[in-house]
């Protein structure tokens, strides 16, 4: 099993360009995650799927970000237009949910840097 | 809002030694606390989930402890190697789905 795979490693945009995280999860696993990590708040939920269908996206910022997953293998975070405080490491996360003892595997981020 | 407190923030410990630290959580609706290990420059790695009240789970020299009525769980790490290195996060999960992560407690073992 080659993990959550997520990419690219490292983005370095300008501010105003549209950025787009990719992730892959591990097959078999039902729930999707988004979480966004910084120094001030830590690993931040930003929104989660379970079966491709959104559940909650309470923690997404703001209009800019959106999230899809239009298949089991595969989901993106978008973020446009993109402003310096979104500077962050992305990571995506999946779980394969079985009451509530399934951990959640990481994938290795997306360390985004807005200038 | 939900309150995942961890302490201390960090931690030096000397190599050898014996080491705990504590996650605090809502004791009301528990449905599980998760505890992950992420070293520098890597993703956070599942150390336990641990889901009943006196629940202790172990895993090598790391154990963990866990009191849902009080809300707090205490993860111990016996005879610290340089390895063990890291941030420890705890993570309670609210609601059956939405894991909320505390602010972890950095670790550092000093050889």
């Amino acid at each position: 099993d080659a993990g959550v795979i997520q990419s690219p490693r490292h983005e370095v945009t300008e501010m105003g360009q549209e950025v787009t995280l990719r992730c892959k999860p591990i097959s078999g696993h039902d729930y999707l995650f988004w979480y966004r990590q910084t120094m001030m708040r830590g690993l931040e939920l930003l929104i989660y799927f379970n079966n491709n269908v959104p559940i909650d996206d309470s923690g997404m910022p703001e209009d800019r970000f959106s999230a899809k997953m239009p298949n089991a293998s595969f989901s993106t975070l978008k973020i446009q237009p993109s402003e310096p405080r979104d500077s962050a490491v992305y990571f995506c996360a999946s779980s394969h949910r079985q009451g509530y003892n399934s951990p959640l595997h990481f994938g290795n981020g997306t360390r985004l840097t807005v200038t | 809002i939900l309150n995942v407190e961890q302490s201390p923030q960090s931690l030096h410990v000397q190599e050898g030694d014996s080491t705990n630290f504590t996650c605090s959580f809502p004791s009301s609706n528990f449905y599980a606390l998760h505890w992950y290990r992420w070293e520098t420059a890597k993703s956070p790695e599942a150390l336990f989930v641990m889901t009943l009240n006196g629940d202790e789970k172990k895993k090598g020299r790391i154990s963990a402890t866990l009191n849902t009525k009080e809300g707090y769980s205490y993860l111990y790490i016996k005879g610290s190697q340089p390895e063990d290195s890291a941030t420890y996060l705890c993570a309670f999960l609210f609601g059956n789905e939405k894991l909320t992560f505390g602010t972890g407690t950095r670790l550092t073992i000093i050889p």
